[in-house]
């Protein structure tokens, strides 16, 4: 059962635009919404991340927006340029737990 | 450097033959977990160890052992590795399960089972 559901599985934005990834979430016991971004070859890295409590976090030109009535979240990515060309997930964690349960992944790729 | 270290970055090998990968933090982290990461099915969760001598199954523990002796590592065995094993593995290691800690990740390991 895939608890976090993340669209588009693959995204192509032109330099300069705008992109937006999605998340939806079953479980409402989840506090901690991250996002992560992965090039080839490495790890995930934390990119952005928020609480329930909270509507919406801008860090630069990344942004959570957090709808808790309907269990999304998304990533708002401003400007984009070629340098954020990558994977993208999103997961969430329940605060009793470590456990991050991700999302399936979107490919971000910025034409220059 | 804070950093999580796995080993090997690359390995191949034949079907039943036991393998260990290692991890290891220098973050004083309580909390490792591993993740299998396949194409579209994003990460998914093999085991996690919520301290030393504490760990516990995540999602897809089949086939799979880890021990956590000590703090800072966190190998993750395979007795008799199986095709279905082929798969970019991840360790990641955080302040504690507790709380809105993010993950650090490892560089990751590529397993061929052949």
């Amino acid at each position: 059962q895939q608890q976090v559901k993340q669209s588009p599985q693959s995204l192509i934005v032109q330099k300069g635009g705008i992109s937006i990834i999605n998340c939806a979430y079953e479980n409402t016991a989840f506090d901690y919404f991250p996002w992560y971004q992965q090039f080839p070859g490495k790890g995930p890295a934390l990119l952005i991340a928020i609480r329930p409590d909270v509507s919406e976090k801008k860090e630069g030109r990344f942004t959570i927006s957090f709808n808790k009535s309907a269990k999304q979240f998304s990533l708002h990515i401003m400007d984009s340029q070629p340098g954020d060309s990558a994977t993208y997930f999103c997961a969430a964690k329940r605060g009793n737990t470590g456990k991050l349960i991700f999302g399936q992944g979107t490919t971000l790729q910025v034409k220059p | 450097e804070a950093q999580v270290t796995q080993n090997p970055r690359y390995l191949i090998t034949v079907t039943g033959k036991k393998l260990t990968v290692t991890c290891s933090q220098n973050m004083n982290h309580e909390y490792m977990s591993w993740y299998r990461q396949d194409p579209g099915l994003g990460l998914r969760q093999i085991y996690y160890s919520m301290n030393v001598e504490v760990t516990d199954k995540g999602d897809v523990p089949e086939g799979y052992k880890v021990s956590r002796k000590e703090k800072r590592n966190f190998p993750l065995i395979l007795e008799s590795p199986s095709p279905n094993q082929t798969s970019l593995y991840f360790c990641a290691s955080s302040l504690s399960a507790f709380g809105g800690y993010g993950y650090t990740f490892g560089s990751g390991t590529r397993l061929t089972v052949v």
